[in-house]
């Protein structure tokens, strides 16, 4: 499969804490992206990453990419109850297919 | 702008009933794709459009058929209802520019469906 794994896959922290998410793949990309899910809603696109580059930031989140490595990680700093969603990474690897991971549920307690 | 609209919200059939879940953007996207989310399997593509009279195969395109008339509306039509079928489908569309890069996607709400 070219879909992308997150780890862990589920993540529990107190609000104020920093949350980190992985993601690795296993082919070459244009680039990566990451979206939040809220429950029973649709996905929302947080940040692409192109393969060109190794870190980028929006906000109070902080997204790198080790192409060396396949590998991808998404940083949500000071999180907030209002960030508890499941986060997807999505890999391009061309053809016009973007390939979603099984996502990293996130709670944050207040 | 209301995005991505996606009717209905949720819907049960038989099995071999047929349905057509409605798509439609106003953002004048070329790039318009179904996907389907079930249980830790994450989303998968099922089929994709790059233009009008365009449209291409994804990953489980078995039992679907889209077409796209127009740039704003690609509906999914189920065949024949399988509960194998029973999903949360995704409708989605871009700013597609060209060549094989996605760019970001805009995602509907979703349709809930049972099959029975």
């Amino acid at each position: 499969s070219q879909q992308g794994e997150e780890d862990p896959q589920a993540l529990s922290i107190q609000e104020g804490e920093n949350a980190t998410m992985n993601c690795s793949y296993k082919t070459s990309i244009n680039n990566l992206q990451w979206y939040r899910q809220n429950s029973g809603r649709g996905l929302v696109h947080l940040i692409l990453i192109r393969s060109n580059e190794r870190e980028k930031h929006s906000g109070r989140l902080r997204v790198t990419l080790d192409t060396s490595k396949k590998s991808s990680s998404l940083l949500i700093t000071a999180s907030r109850a209002a960030d508890t969603a499941s986060y997807f990474c999505a890999t391009d690897g061309g053809a016009n297919n973007l390939f979603f991971g099984t996502g990293t549920r996130l709670t944050v307690i207040p | 702008n209301a995005g991505v609209t996606q009717t209905p919200k949720f819907q049960v059939l038989k099995t071999g009933q047929s349905m057509t879940l409605q798509c439609a953007q106003d953002m004048n996207h070329e790039y318009m794709s179904w996907y389907r989310q079930d249980p830790g399997m994450g989303l998968r593509l099922i089929h994709y459009s790059v233009g009008a009279g365009i449209t291409d195969q994804g990953e489980v395109p078995n039992g679907y058929n889209v077409s796209r008339s127009t740039t704003e509306d690609f509906p999914l039509r189920l065949l024949s209802a399988a509960p194998s079928q029973t999903s949360v489908y995704f409708c989605a569309s871009s700013a597609w520019t060209g060549g094989d890069t996605n760019e970001k996607l805009f995602f509907g709400s979703g349709t809930q469906l049972s099959v029975l």
